[in-house]
């Protein structure tokens, strides 16, 4: 059973830095893809991007130039970093096993619970 | 405005037949499958069908997708007091290069 688990700070100024980073347990970092996903306090999902294991990444191109998706396979971990961000990216932030790219719509089948990142000064 | 169009809300009695629509177009729906989640208030989504129509293993076969064209839609029978959730569909947009969700419906048993 793979779990995955996010850790991070919980507030950020606004125009720093967000960083996420999400364990996974169960399952080979290396022999699959991992995504982040996001979601507004009351609002709908929005996908961020993912890192494939060749460590290849896509985005989503409205985020495109704040964001970067990394992996450290030693530590089971990939992480997320978003630059000057503003009180809009006030989220619950998961992370998410990535499953069917380049054959199907890609689908999300093992989440994190979340973690929730307000931006405030 | 969400890229994939969802009714906001939906309801039905325990034990009716409850369906839930998802719009799209040729970019998204029309040219790739769709895939539903389901988000019981205060945890993180689940997925409920991949690939349009495939379950996995744990989710019972009361819930059901399908697509059309442009369209799917997900089927809930024999609603249960538990299936009070919101529901998600996405899908691939080759226009927009990303992964495109709908609005999310809030399914509610009367």
């Amino acid at each position: 059973q793979v779990q995955l688990q996010e850790s991070g700070p919980g507030l950020v100024k606004p125009s720093e830095t967000l960083s996420l980073t999400c364990t996974v347990s169960g399952g080979s970092i290396s022999d699959n893809y991992w995504s982040w996903i996001r979601q507004p306090p009351g609002k709908g999902l929005e996908w961020i991007g993912y890192i494939l294991n060749s460590g290849n990444t896509y985005y989503n191109p409205s985020l495109k130039s704040r964001v970067t998706i990394s992996a450290d396979t030693s530590k089971s971990q990939f992480s997320l970093k978003l630059i000057s961000v503003t009180t809009a990216d006030t989220a619950v932030y998961f992370c998410a096993r990535v499953r069917g790219v380049w054959i199907i719509s890609p689908y999300f089948d093992y989440w994190g619970q979340g973690t929730l990142v307000t931006v405030s000064s | 405005q969400s890229v994939l169009t969802q009714p906001p809300s939906a309801s039905g009695t325990p034990g009716q037949r409850v369906t839930i629509s998802c719009s799209g177009s040729s970019s998204n729906i029309g040219r790739d499958t769709v895939n539903w989640y389901q988000q019981l208030p205060g945890t993180a989504p689940k997925l409920l069908i991949y690939s349009n129509d495939q379950r996995p293993s744990e989710v019972p076969d009361r819930f059901s997708g399908s697509k059309s064209g442009t369209s799917a839609s997900l089927a809930i029978s024999g609603l249960q007091s538990e299936d009070e959730a919101d529901y998600y569909c996405a899908a691939w947009d080759d226009r927009l290069n990303s992964v495109v969700f709908g609005g999310g419906t809030k399914l509610t048993a009367l």
